[in-house]
């Protein structure tokens, strides 16, 4: 069965301080990988997207980690800033058929100062 | 540069109303998606069209959902009726070409059914 999962569910960090969300999935045959940041009462917001070759993409102060061999990827936020309050939210593309998009439930970051 | 434009914002109405969201894609963009999301389930991918033309609708939970694309500037998801079980963040995205280029979304249409 094709799934996303997300850890940990929330996280609460200190301004200036370094995170590391984490993503498994089990989605095959594999095709890309997104983060997304959401901020509260608006839309998702593309921060990466990783092919099945790329092992890591940088975003500004966001690194996005990806082992397709263990199907874990991670998005590390370096510095962290009161604006980086918000869900990230991991999606995961099949390379089959029409309707392929498997999301993962968010993780929800406060940073606090 | 305009982004996706979706109206209401905000909607409450009485169970059994038709509902109808709104959404204008970027200029360009040749693929819309509508999505559904609430607090147990996440994001969920209701319908996407490539060209105004519906590609997939499997994520359509019912029969009462219903959306179109007319023109390559304007789609609209219609529940008819609506029941409390809809109230949702309905999200409108739209992206160059298809399901794997990257989406823009809308900020969204908060949708309460009493």
């Amino acid at each position: 069965k094709n799934q996303v999962e997300q850890s940990p569910q929330s996280l609460i960090i200190l301004e200036g301080k370094n995170c590391t969300l984490q993503c498994n999935y089990t989605v095959s045959p594999f095709s890309n990988l997104r983060w997304y940041k959401q901020d509260t009462g608006r839309g998702p917001v593309s921060l990466t997207i990783m092919t099945f070759s790329e092992n890591t993409k940088s975003n500004g102060r966001y690194t996005a980690t990806l082992d397709a061999d263990t199907k874990q990827s991670s998005l590390h936020i370096t510095a962290s800033q009161l604006s980086d309050s918000a869900s990230y939210i991991c999606v995961v593309s099949a390379n089959t058929g029409a309707n392929n998009l498997f999301f993962g439930t968010g993780t929800r970051l406060t940073v606090i100062p | 540069d305009a982004g996706v434009i979706q109206s209401p914002r905000h909607e409450v109405t009485e169970m059994g109303q038709e509902v109808t969201l709104r959404c204008k894609p970027i200029s360009g963009h040749n693929s819309l998606f509508w999505y559904r999301q609430t607090m147990m389930r996440g994001l969920e991918l209701l319908i996407y069209f490539n060209n105004n033309v519906p590609i997939d609708d499997s994520g359509m939970p019912e029969d009462r959902f219903s959306a179109k694309m007319p023109n390559a500037s304007f789609s609209t998801l219609k529940i008819q009726p609506s029941e409390p079980r809809d109230s949702a963040v309905y999200f409108c995205a739209s992206s160059l070409t298809g399901i794997s280029q990257p989406q823009h979304f809308g900020d969204g249409t908060r949708l309460s059914i009493l």
